[in-house]
């Protein structure tokens, strides 16, 4: 089976413009969840979506947005961004039930904001 | 206020010689439990996981990890570091329906 896909890989922004990151999970996964990695808060949870509804969210301003399809891929988008919103987003499936906790981990997209 | 604490921010032992990691948590209630391996400019890798039962718990790569409630902890082990586990280890706990990770412990291997 192919693991966790994101895209795109790396992306750099400039601060105040939006952005969309990609993620297609594991054939068969229902929930896919999204965090931030920065070296200085490590990782945090930013939301869940299971069968196109958000599930959960974190501790994140509006700026930051997800979405699921039918087909369970997601998209998160950041808008207005800012320099502190440079970090390694990644994006984890997993079967959504009984083993919502079970998560596999896409490799990332590295985005920097200048 | 609940946590996942890792002691160890870095940890360096040799080749062939054994290896503990710890976590440590402070939930109330016995949580699902993970550990997970993050290669640099790599995404998480699940290495084991820990939900009810036995409560010492096989994962990939040959390593173990064993829970105690008295301690409320999950230590990470392996009896013979590779270097190839060269890496950085994040203990994971389930509370409010998300996983929360501990800061991580990065392992270096020496030769």
């Amino acid at each position: 089976k192919a693991g966790v896909t994101q895209t795109p890989r790396y992306l750099i922004k400039t601060r105040g413009q939006q952005v969309t990151l990609s993620c297609s999970p594991i054939s068969g996964h229902r929930s896919v969840s999204w965090y931030q990695q920065t070296p200085g808060q490590g990782l945090q949870f930013l939301f869940e979506y299971f069968s196109e509804t958000q599930r959960n969210k974190g501790n994140f301003p509006g700026r930051f947005s997800g979405r699921q399809f039918s087909n369970s891929r997601s998209e998160m988008n950041v808008s207005t961004l800012e320099l502190g919103d440079s970090a390694l987003y990644l994006c984890a499936s997993s079967l959504g039930q009984p083993n919502r906790y079970e998560q596999y981990f896409g490799p990332g997209t590295r985005l920097t904001v200048t | 206020a609940q946590s996942v604490t890792q002691p160890d921010i870095h940890i360096t032992v040799s080749e062939g010689a054994s290896l503990e990691l710890r976590c440590n948590y402070s939930y109330g209630a016995t949580p699902y439990l993970f550990w997970y391996v993050q290669s640099p400019g790599q995404g998480l890798q699940l290495l084991l996981k820990y939900f009810s039962g036995d409560t010492l718990v096989q994962g990939i790569k040959g390593f173990e990890a064993e829970f105690k409630r008295s301690q409320s902890s999950f230590n990470l082990r392996k009896p013979s570091v590779h270097w190839s586990d060269a890496a950085e280890y994040f203990c994971a706990v389930e509370y409010g329906n998300k996983l929360v990770f501990g800061a991580g412990t990065i392992l270096r291997v020496k030769s």
